[in-house]
């Protein structure tokens, strides 16, 4: 089955310590997307690739990063910079261009204890 | 900048009810488009709709219909004989895809809860 799919479902960080997040597609998408949900928000964009060792930043990209290094991965790293990364963190993936929907993968739950 | 506003934090309806879920968008751009996504329990995003803005005809996908008034920047959701499964935070969504970043634009989210 093609999709898209992100591990840990659940994610427990102390303080100071990076992390990182996995999603995986195998839909042959051109453009990788991460996201964060915070409760009663919608989501923001952190990060966008449109190639393969190519990636931008979105609106909230402080104290993340990302690499793209095959077109099927686009890994999030939290790092220690990230003042208040406790959140819903979700993956998409799109053929690039004009009405292309983005689809979703089940996202990860990170927590910071 | 764009932005997205839903102005119902939670709706109800009875189940077999019809069900009406707003939006309003502020851009400048003309070249746009609009989504009504799904998030159920599951926390999965699923798309339910979506509108081109250059098209006048509303965009219907089974018991999910929209009203698009471009004029107006409204953008409603209609949910026909609601199920139960039709539960869950409805998020409004925009995107301008003559933009560099295809980056969707969320609302808030209306969470709608159907009773049995």
């Amino acid at each position: 089955d093609g999709g898209i799919t992100q591990s840990p479902k659940y994610l427990f960080r102390k303080e100071g310590q990076n992390v990182t997040l996995s999603c995986e597609q195998n839909l042959n998408h051109d453009a990788m997307y991460w996201y964060r949900q915070d409760p009663g928000q919608g989501l923001r964009l952190i990060y966008y690739s449109q190639i393969v060792n190519d990636f931008q930043k979105g609106d909230i990209a402080e104290g993340y990063s990302v690499s793209r290094e095959k077109k099927e991965s686009f890994p999030l790293t939290v790092t220690s910079a990230q003042k208040n990364p406790t959140a819903f963190y979700l993956c998409a993936s799109s053929i690039w261009g004009r009405n292309n929907e983005q689809f979703f993968g089940p996202g990860t739950r990170l927590t910071v204890l | 900048a764009q932005t997205v506003t839903q102005s119902q934090p939670e709706m109800s309806v009875q189940e077999a009810e019809t069900v009406t879920l707003s939006c309003t968008y502020d851009t400048s751009e003309s070249d746009y488009y609009l989504f009504w996504y799904k998030q159920p329990p599951s926390r999965q995003m699923i798309l339910v709709i979506r509108q081109e803005a250059y098209k006048q005809q509303n965009a219907t996908e089974n018991r999910f219909s929209v009203n698009f008034q471009k004029a107006a920047k409204s953008f409603s959701l209609k949910i026909s004989d609601s199920q139960l499964g039709d539960a869950a935070m409805y998020f409004c969504v925009y995107v301008n895809y003559g933009g560099a970043t295809n980056k969707l634009i969320f609302g808030t989210g209306t969470l709608l809860a159907v009773q049995p």
